[in-house]
């Protein structure tokens, strides 16, 4: 079975640190994605990562980085976390190029930023 | 651009009856995959059926089926014989062939009552 985890369950920061939340995938999947949800707006791309080093900017990428060392992991860093960005934020994998195979999400991190 | 839309925030249902959870989306492709994923309370997001859009056959999963009509580019979830198990966000989505990337729906939360 594929097995995507997050570092955190939950978190809570203050306005103004940094924040990395972390996404570890074990099935050698090329493409790796960081989401977030927010309640009536459903999944919101942020970035996306096809290769290590690779990244392309989502739909909502502002007061968003990430980065891929390597292939199994994509972070995701706010550079100075801000309370709009308190949210649920999810990450998901799949093999480049099969569709079929959808994507896979790990469990989640509930993010609270005062 | 892509546009999914699910109209119903909200829905519940009596145990063992059918519900019907609704999905349109808006594309000029022709060649396209839809999905629907469930998300329980507190757990993962996993997939519960896909349909590739040149299969003109509904999609069907055990208790979960797919009415999909291109032309009308609706894509609705039937759930039949509705069990306590089936309570969660429910997200219909979009992905253009050779993009890897989703485009979810605002989802519909479906309660199931004993």
């Amino acid at each position: 079975d594929v097995k995507v985890t997050q570092s955190s369950r939950y978190l809570v920061k203050r306005t103004g640190e940094k924040v990395f939340l972390e996404c570890v995938q074990d099935m050698d999947h090329e493409n790796m994605f960081w989401y977030r949800q927010d309640p009536g707006l459903g999944l919101r791309l942020i970035y996306f990562s096809y290769d290590v080093k690779m990244k392309e900017k989502g739909d909502i990428p502002e007061g968003y980085s990430v980065s891929r060392e390597k292939k199994e992991r994509f972070s995701l860093i706010l550079e100075s976390a801000s309370t709009n960005q308190t949210s649920m934020y999810l990450c998901a994998s799949n093999p480049t190029g099969a569709p079929q195979e959808t994507q896979y999400f790990g469990p989640g991190t509930r993010l609270l930023v005062l | 651009a892509q546009t999914v839309t699910q109209s119903q925030p909200e829905m519940s249902v009596q145990e063992a009856e059918t519900v019907t959870l609704s999905c349109t989306y808006d594309t000029s492709e022709n060649n396209y995959y839809l999905f629907w994923y469930k998300q329980p309370p507190s757990r993962q997001m996993i997939l519960v059926i896909r349909q590739e859009a040149y299969k003109q056959q509904n999609a069907t999963e055990n208790r979960f089926s797919v009415n999909f009509q291109k032309a009308a580019k609706s894509f609705s979830l039937k759930i039949s014989d509705s069990q306590l198990g089936d309570t969660a966000m429910y997200f219909c989505a979009f992905m253009k062939l050779g993009t890897d990337k989703l485009i979810f729906g605002t989802g519909t939360r479906l309660q199931v009552f004993p």
